[in-house]
């Protein structure tokens, strides 16, 4: 399988619930990141690793935990949500970090918080 | 801070009806421009990147172009497959990506 790979495409949580988005990279790029999309807004930057290391959190709240054991693989862990949570998660990688180049997207989990 | 605007937000075109989507900018130290399509419930396609003023880039019925705060994706005879939201992206000083709002379109056969 060739690209970035996301699971699962939909996921239906209630507020109390605990679960993880996953996210894997084919392309071996060293940099993955995590972007919000909610409905007419842009798409908005949560976090950013590179070589697994975190090297930014777009003030994201606490109640998402991001993960990244290794180059190709990032995971979102979710707990005690809102329903404003609900939103189309993104999983993105480049290259490398800061140089000029495009971002990689995958197909996004489409979350629903009741 | 790095701003990204796009207009219009929806276009409705019939087929073979040429048009502009417009995305305008305001960022200290450009490093690129990216032109994304999104198709929906998907992530966004890259389509182009632009570097510098004056550069176009072309694919099939779509053609970006660059100024010092602009860029346009002229679609020519567009076709219903095309339909899609449009997404423009800059990259700036702080190497981050900011994008804008996107543009709808929808192109009617």
């Amino acid at each position: 399988e060739t690209g970035v790979t996301q699971t699962p495409r939909h996921l239906v949580m209630g507020m109390t619930n605990k679960k993880s988005l996953k996210c894997e990279q084919h392309l071996g790029h060293n940099a993955m990141y995590w972007y919000k999309q909610s409905a007419k807004k842009p798409l908005e930057l949560m976090f950013v690793y590179n070589f697994k290391e975190q090297t930014e959190n777009n003030s994201v709240p606490s109640r998402f935990s991001p993960e990244c054991p290794n180059s190709s693989h990032l995971f979102l862990h979710l707990h005690t949500l809102q329903p404003e949570d609900s939103a189309l998660y993104l999983c993105a990688s480049s290259q490398d970090l800061g140089k000029r180049e495009k971002l990689f997207f995958g197909s996004g989990t489409q979350l629903s918080v009741l | 801070e790095d701003q990204v605007t796009q207009s219009p937000e929806a276009l409705r075109l019939q087929e073979g009806e040429s048009s502009s989507l417009n995305c305008s900018y305001t960022v200290s130290g450009l490093r690129g421009l990216f032109w994304y399509r999104q198709d929906p419930g998907k992530g966004p396609e890259f389509l182009f990147t632009l570097y510098s003023a004056g550069e176009e880039k072309e694919k099939e019925r779509l053609k970006a172009t660059l100024t010092k705060k602009e860029s346009f994706l002229h679609i020519t005879a567009p076709k219903p497959e095309d339909s899609a939201t449009y997404l423009c992206a800059v990259q700036a000083g702080g190497q981050n990506f900011v994008f804008g709002p996107g543009t709808r379109l929808s192109v009617l056969p």
